[in-house]
């Protein structure tokens, strides 16, 4: 079965600091990964996905991600932080049989400070 | 096209109430889903819908959870008898059949509370 783990349900950084979200993923099969944020209250905006194109995936917002196979990883990168970064970010599996669902990690809270 | 849209945003229910939740999805999308998200978690999958036909439901949805989408349109998700643990975001998505790596677009969801 598919299955996605975030390291970390809490991120602190400064304005202007490297963000790091971390997703390691379980897969039998090449898989097709995505990360979504979530404001306050609001549903998920999807800022990237990965389709077995580019290993590196740039997304929205000054996001990107690297696959890395050998590692099962999946990370969530931004050089420098924003104020406007803080919110609630999730990393998925599609689950390529069947209903094609989404599986989602646990989420990572990301809090940036002044 | 707006994207996917829900309808309450916020319910407050008393516990044994039957709460209805409507979500119309992109107009285009053939495939439309819905999961639930408990405060602190991720969303869980719930149950999917192709056209009309839905095609798989979770086990976490109890028999007293019910979803229709009548027309392959809009689709709406009934719990009978609410319970306190129902309390939730529930969202729905929507996605293109034949999108090979199903990139689903989600709604803004409806905050249930159940008192």
């Amino acid at each position: 079965a598919q299955s996605v783990t975030q390291l970390g349900s809490h991120v602190s950084v400064s304005e202007g600091a490297l963000v790091l979200l971390r997703c390691n993923y379980s897969s039998s099969v090449p898989p097709y990964l995505f990360w979504y944020v979530q404001y306050p209250n609001q549903g998920l905006q999807l800022l990237l996905k990965y389709t077995s194109a580019a290993t590196l995936v740039k997304g929205i917002n000054g996001f990107e991600a690297e696959f890395k196979k050998s590692e099962t990883s999946f990370h969530l990168t931004k050089p420098s932080a924003h104020m406007s970064d803080a919110a609630e970010y999730f990393c998925a599996v599609s689950v390529m049989k069947g209903a094609q669902k989404l599986v989602f990690g646990q989420g990572t809270r990301l809090t940036i400070n002044p | 096209d707006t994207g996917v849209s829900q309808d309450p945003r916020h319910k407050i229910t008393k516990r044994g109430q039957n709460v209805t939740f409507r979500c119309d999805p992109i107009s285009e999308h053939n495939r439309l889903y819905w999961y639930r998200q408990t405060l602190g978690q991720g969303p869980e999958f719930l149950t999917y819908f192709q056209n009309e036909a839905q095609l798989e439901k979770s086990r976490l949805l109890s028999d007293r959870f019910s979803a229709e989408r009548p027309k392959g349109s809009f689709s709406t998700l009934e719990i009978q008898r609410t319970e306190q643990g129902d309390s939730a975001m529930y969202l729905c998505a929507s996605s293109l059949a034949w999108d090979f790596y199903n990139e689903q677009f989600f709604g803004p969801g409806t905050r249930l509370t159940v008192l």
